[in-house]
This record gives C-alpha cells, sequence and structure tokens, in this order.
C-alpha cells in the first residue's frame, strides 16, 4: 500500500509556543490530505480538509488561526499548532488518498502532543 | 453527514477464539474501510472493501451495500490481535464527501 510518513511522531513544547507536524505522501501526489486529532479512548476527529494550493476546510468548531494548515506540494502538507495551551496535547494523525475521488486512506503514524 | 456505528464496544477473547465485528452506515458509501489501530496509535489498513468479500489471512470482510453494514470476522484469534478496530467510510460523491467518518471503535483483548 502507500506510504505516509508524519513527523515528529512525539513533540513535547512549552505553552505559547507552536509546533509544526509535517504529513508527507512518500509514494504518490495527494492533491487532498485531512487532518485528524483523537482523545484518549475515542475516535479520530477530523479536524480539516488540507487542499493542495488553495486554502484548507475546516470543520466546525475547529479555530483555523490556531491550527494553520499548508499544503504546498503535492507530497507535503503541515498542520501548526500556534500558541500551544495544555488543552492542545493530543493525537493528530494526518491521511492522504491516493487519487481523486473514491480511493484508499493511509494515514501518518501521528503526533503526540504535549503542551507544558 | 453519513454516520457510522461500530458494534460491540468491547471484546474479550480466549486466543484461538473467533469474532465478528459490525459496522452499520446510515448512507449509501462508495468507500468504507477497516484498520487495526496498534499499540502507538498507528492506523494498519485492514480493508478497502465499499461493496463485496475480501480475505487476508485469518481476517476477512464483508460489506452488504444495499443494506449498509460491514462485518470484520478474525479467526483463530492472536494475543497480537488487541487492540482497537475502527470502520470508517464516506460517501465519496464530490466536495466534502471524500471526508472519511469514523466509528467509535471496537476495543478488542484477546487472553492468552
Amino acid at each position: 500500500g502507500a506510504v505516509v510518513s508524519q513527523h515528529p511522531s512525539r513533540v513535547i513544547c512549552k505553552s505559547g509556543t507552536s509546533v509544526k507536524i509535517e504529513c508527507r505522501s512518500l509514494d504518490f501526489q495527494a492533491t487532498t490530505m485531512f487532518w485528524y486529532r483523537q482523545f484518549p479512548k475515542q475516535s479520530l476527529m477530523l479536524m480539516a480538509t488540507s487542499n493542495e494550493g488553495s486554502k484548507a476546510t475546516y470543520e466546525q468548531g475547529v479555530e483555523k488561526d490556531k491550527f494553520l494548515i499548508n499544503h504546498a506540494s503535492l507530497t507535503l502538507s503541515t498542520l501548526t499548532v500556534t500558541s500551544a495551551h495544555p488543552e492542545d496535547s493530543s493525537f493528530y494523525i494526518c491521511s492522504a488518498q491516493t487519487g481523486t475521488g473514491v480511493t484508499e486512506a493511509f494515514f501518518g503514524q501521528g503526533t503526540r502532543l504535549t503542551v507544558v | 453527514g453519513i454516520q457510522v456505528e461500530q458494534s460491540p464496544p468491547d471484546l474479550i477473547l480466549q486466543e484461538g477464539a473467533n469474532s465478528t465485528l459490525r459496522c452499520n452506515f446510515s448512507d449509501s458509501v462508495n468507500n468504507l474501510q477497516w484498520f487495526h489501530q496498534n499499540p502507538w496509535g498507528q492506523l494498519i489498513n485492514l480493508f478497502y472493501i465499499p461493496s463485496g468479500t475480501k480475505q487476508n489471512g485469518r481476517l476477512s470482510a464483508t460489506t452488504v451495500a444495499t443494506e449498509r453494514y460491514s462485518l470484520l470476522y478474525i479467526s483463530s484469534s492472536q494475543t497480537t490481535d488487541s487492540g482497537v478496530y475502527f470502520c470508517a467510510a464516506n460517501r465519496g460523491s464530490g466536495g466534502s464527501n471524500y471526508k472519511l467518518t469514523f466509528g467509535k471503535g471496537t476495543l478488542l483483548t484477546v487472553n492468552p
């Protein structure tokens, strides 16, 4: 299957700082990538859809100024958590699909963010 | 948007037993996937199965799209099968319909 690589896998940062998470499709081009958030013992909740060359589409209730998404190329999307606070601590995971239309989604390894 | 429900929420088995996990969805789907989330959090793709039946070793899956459900079968379970199993679906008909909606998952524990 296709490979999606996400970095870093784990990050600890101080309150008020910003953290950038990268999501790369290694062996395919992805015009669309998705960012999810997962709290302990819960399911994945979609945060935003990242579109190459255009603005991201955010789900209701997700602050676009706090969670900045950039999809500058067909293989890279980044999520920046700005001015992080302890309540932003969570597991963040990205996915990409192998083509347009209805195709299988593959997920990165996830990033565990802890804000202290 | 589409609703996805999984059952049971928790399942405890003895090693060697068989199990069936169920996923119901509220609307017609063009994409349905089963995942296993490993202890490190990564989602492992098990099946991409919007319809029909597939098998991969001890695992198999069947989706009956007309009746809006999918089943994941695990035979001769092993302790390494433990973890959370997610079903996710989308309508795939354009725009926001490409977004995957996840069920709440089934937590499987296989005891030796």
